[in-house]
């Protein structure tokens, strides 16, 4: 079957650090993509792994582990506005079906 | 450039009654896909195009639901008659063709099946 877990809520507070887990079990895996959606908007595109490592982009890293089955979003110098859901999705060989998870509702607090 | 465009942004509608979405992808995209959200599901793969193929329906929910792409360019998705479980969110997304396909999501069309 094909499967995707992340936590349902995180809470964490301006300025530190947070790290959102993925776990995913798919048939034909190709990659693993990383989400964020405001409520009530379309998601937006942060990052995608293909392969094992981490990948930073600004305040915002994603690791794979494909051996594992499992990744993580690490937003660091958190800030009020990176409230919202964290969708992580699988793709498939080829990179075009896409599985998502239920993704992961962040609150930023001050 | 602009982005992924749909039409209408909400629409509510009875149940038996036809109701056709329009998803306008960003110019040059030959991928296209439609995905669905059901209130507190995760977002669901739909179907895949590539120009004016189908590439992938396997996530459609059954054949009350038709999308085309006819010209390669603006998807529609028609839901013929809707039920009730058909309410949710309509998500329309498109790339480029390449080696991974960063996909770029439209706003959305807000269905509800009275």
């Amino acid at each position: 079957g094909q499967n995707i877990d992340q936590p349902t809520e995180m809470t964490a507070t301006e300025g530190a650090i947070v790290q959102i887990n993925c776990t995913y079990q798919t048939s034909g895996f190709n990659g693993l993509f990383w989400y964020q959606q405001h409520a009530g908007e379309a998601p937006t595109f942060l990052s995608y792994n293909v392969l094992d490592g981490l990948e930073e982009k600004g305040r915002f890293s994603s690791f794979l582990s494909r051996s594992k089955g499992y990744s993580y979003l690490l937003l660091k110098e958190l800030q009020m506005k990176d409230s919202a859901s964290y969708l992580c999705a699988a793709s498939n060989t080829g990179g075009f079906k896409t599985i998502f998870g239920a993704g992961t509702r962040l609150f930023v607090k001050a | 450039e602009a982005g992924v465009t749909q039409f209408p942004s909400h629409s509510v509608i009875e149940k038996g009654q036809t109701v056709t979405l329009r998803c306008d992808p960003i110019s040059g995209h030959d991928n296209l896909y439609w995905y669905r959200r059901v209130m507190g599901k995760e977002i669901k793969f739909l179907l895949h195009f590539v120009k004016e193929s189908k590439q992938d329906e396997s996530g459609m929910p059954n054949n009350r639901f038709l999308a085309e792409r006819t010209g390669g360019t603006y998807s529609t998705l028609k839901v013929q008659p809707a039920e009730l479980e058909d309410s949710g969110v309509y998500f329309c997304a498109s790339s480029r063709t390449g080696s991974y396909n960063e996909q770029f999501f439209g706003p959305g069309t807000r269905l509800t099946v009275l």
